[in-house]
Formats: C-alpha cells, structure tokens, sequence
C-alpha cells in the first residue's frame, strides 16, 4: 500500500508571496491533518479535514488555510509569506476523523527567503 | 494550559544498554497518548497509542507505559538502528494534538 504523499519536497519562496502544498493519503483514509516542525518550535498542529470539511484548527494566523476534496487530497495555502513561515510542512493521514494511528508524509521543506 | 514535556532532550546509550525516555503531560483531559519515531529528514513513524492509566504497549524492544501523568518509553538492549528522535503527542478531550518537544537518542555500537 502506498504511502502518504507530498508535493513538492522543497521550495523556495521569497517573502511576501505565497504557496500551495499538496498531501495525497493512504488510499481508504478520509482525514488528513496538516503540521508544522521547526527546530524551535517543534511540532505543532496546523489543521485536520475531514469529508472536505475543516474539523479541526491550531493556533495560526489566517494566512494558513487549507481544503480537501472529495477524493480526500488536501492542499494547504500559506498567503503572504513570513521569514518565520520557513519549515517542514508534514501531512498526516488517518482512516477516520480523531483517528489515532496517524501516517506522516515526508514533508515539503519551505523556505522563504 | 495544556503542555507535554520530553526528558532527556538528548540520550547517548552503549549498544545493549537499556534506559527509558520520559514524557510528562498537564492536560485537561486525555484522549490519547502517541509515540512517534522520527528519523533525519522523515516525517514521523507511528509506534504506540496509549488511552488510559496503566495501559502498557510493546513493539520489538520497545514497550510504553502510561499514568496519570506520564509515560515512559522502555527500550531494552537497543541496537544502533534505535537511533532517532522520539516524539510524544497527546489529543486533548477537544481533539486538540499537542507534540512535546522530542528526545534525540543515539545508539553508540
């Protein structure tokens, strides 16, 4: 079985603009949640969609948002690139909404410059 | 306000050596309790759910335990292939997920 997927790997933005990540889940899983690691900072929750609805938010300005659609891909948007945007952006995806058996992706390595 | 904690920040171990990895947690109230597995440039592997006080969970030479609050990751006799950061993450009773920090361990042959 496929693993979880994420596109691209690595980006390079400049401040100011935005981006779009893609997460592609295990087939047969309906929830992806989004995270966000720095050094600094860790891990920490961004947001969790589930049947194309947000089910679930962090503690992050509304420059990061995100959707999911009916084939259970999600995409997250961050809007006007900070310097402090610069991280791993990981997916997670799981069979079903508070699920805990959570599967990452690789991760998309942003860096804004 | 809730929080999860990870001791040590970083473990160096002899290969065989067995040692425990902490994780200590204030929250309103639990609904899980997670052990990942994070090697350099992955996103985390999954290991362990725990839900309830006194639940215990192996895999391998792993085995975690779980408090009121804290849990303990156990590994006995690791090999180096053990090496990585070990995460710890709770889901709040209003599915909030809160990761600790991680503890970075490393298996010396």
């Amino acid at each position: 079985k496929a693993g979880v997927t994420q596109t691209p790997r690595y980006l390079i933005k400049t401040r100011g603009q935005q981006v779009t990540l893609s997460c592609s889940p295990i087939s047969g899983h309906r929830s992806v949640s989004w995270y966000q690691q720095t050094p600094g900072q860790g891990l920490q929750f961004l947001f969790e969609y589930f049947s194309e609805t947000q089910r679930n938010k962090g503690n992050f300005p509304g420059r990061f948002s995100g959707r999911q659609f009916s084939n259970s891909r999600s995409e997250m948007n961050v809007s006007t690139l900070e310097l402090g945007d610069s991280a791993l952006y990981l997916c997670a995806s799981s069979l079903a909404l508070a699920a805990y058996e959570q599967y990452f992706g690789p991760g998309t390595r942003l860096t804004v410059t | 306000e809730d929080q999860v904690t990870q001791s040590p920040e970083a473990l160096r171990l002899q290969e065989g050596e067995s040692s425990s990895l902490n994780c200590s947690y204030t929250v309103s109230g639990l609904r899980g309790l997670f052990w990942y597995r994070q090697d350099p440039g992955k996103g985390p592997e999954f290991l362990f759910t725990l839900y309830s006080a006194g639940e215990e969970k192996e895999k391998e030479r792993l085995k975690a335990t779980l408090t009121k609050k804290e849990s303990f990751l156990h590994i006995t006799a690791p090999k180096p292939e053990d090496s990585a950061t070990y995460l710890c993450a709770l889901k709040t009773s209003y599915d909030k997920v809160i990761f600790g920090p991680g503890t970075s361990l490393s298996v010396i042959p």
